[in-house]
């Protein structure tokens, strides 16, 4: 079983859906997770940033960590064509150890 | 502005032929990394650095090494590339503090063909 698992898609959605993006993991002592964004030819941004378990919001993404299930979600409320890329999950299980990607997955928000 | 700094963008080089991907960043960062991108294997973690003089090995650094010697730089080498180091390659670096286990910054990208 792969360290952290994640839908490739493509996912297409109409403007102003509400989008949830998904990863699954394999080892319960992670304890780091985040998000980034990757548009065609350009270098990962992160978009959000999570220790342990819970919810963060900014703006209109939110990050949600289930540990006792062993999954992350990314929801992004509201969404617009700017924000068609691929999302990628990472995990990390503490400092110093390796960044830990998921695949990614493609969205693409039509107008 | 705030940016992590690849060069080239764009190498096309031959087996064996030792090349050096330089990565400068601006942010006064001390957590350095290194990242390739493969079709189907996603992002994957070469070497990494904590602070100048400090690296350690990702997942898979066979056939790389590199440097940090000043904390603003981290070149990436082969020594001899070989065709399936043909890859497309990133450079990250983090702050310390809360966020120094996340990687905060990406360059743009190198896209390396080994023939």
């Amino acid at each position: 079983q792969k360290e952290v698992e994640q839908d490739p898609g493509p996912l297409s959605v109409p403007e102003g859906a509400i989008v949830s993006l998904n990863c699954t993991y394999s080892n319960s002592a992670f304890q780091y997770f985040m998000w980034y964004r990757q548009y065609s030819r350009k270098g990962p941004e992160l978009l959000m940033y999570t220790y342990s378990s819970g919810n963060k919001e900014d703006g209109r993404f939110t990050a949600q960590v289930d540990k006792s299930s062993k999954y992350i979600s990314l929801f992004i409320r509201d969404s617009q064509p700017s924000d068609s890329a691929t999302y990628l999950c990472a995990i990390r299980l503490q400092a110093g150890t390796a960044l830990i990607f998921g695949k990614g997955t493609t969205l693409s928000v039509s107008s | 502005e705030a940016q992590v700094t690849q060069n080239p963008r764009y190498l096309i080089t031959v087996t064996g032929k030792k090349l050096t991907v330089t990565c400068s960043q601006n942010m006064n960062h001390e957590y350095m990394s290194w990242y390739r991108q493969d079709p189907g294997l996603g992002l994957r973690q070469i070497y990494y650095s904590m602070n100048v003089e400090v690296t350690d090995k990702g997942d898979v650094p066979e056939g790389y090494k590199v440097s940090r010697k000043e904390k603003r730089n981290f070149p990436l080498i082969l020594e001899s590339p070989s065709p399936n180091q043909t890859s497309l390659y990133f450079c990250a670096s983090s702050p310390g503090g809360g966020t120094r286990n996340t990687e905060a910054f990406f360059g743009q990208g190198t896209r390396l063909t080994v023939v």
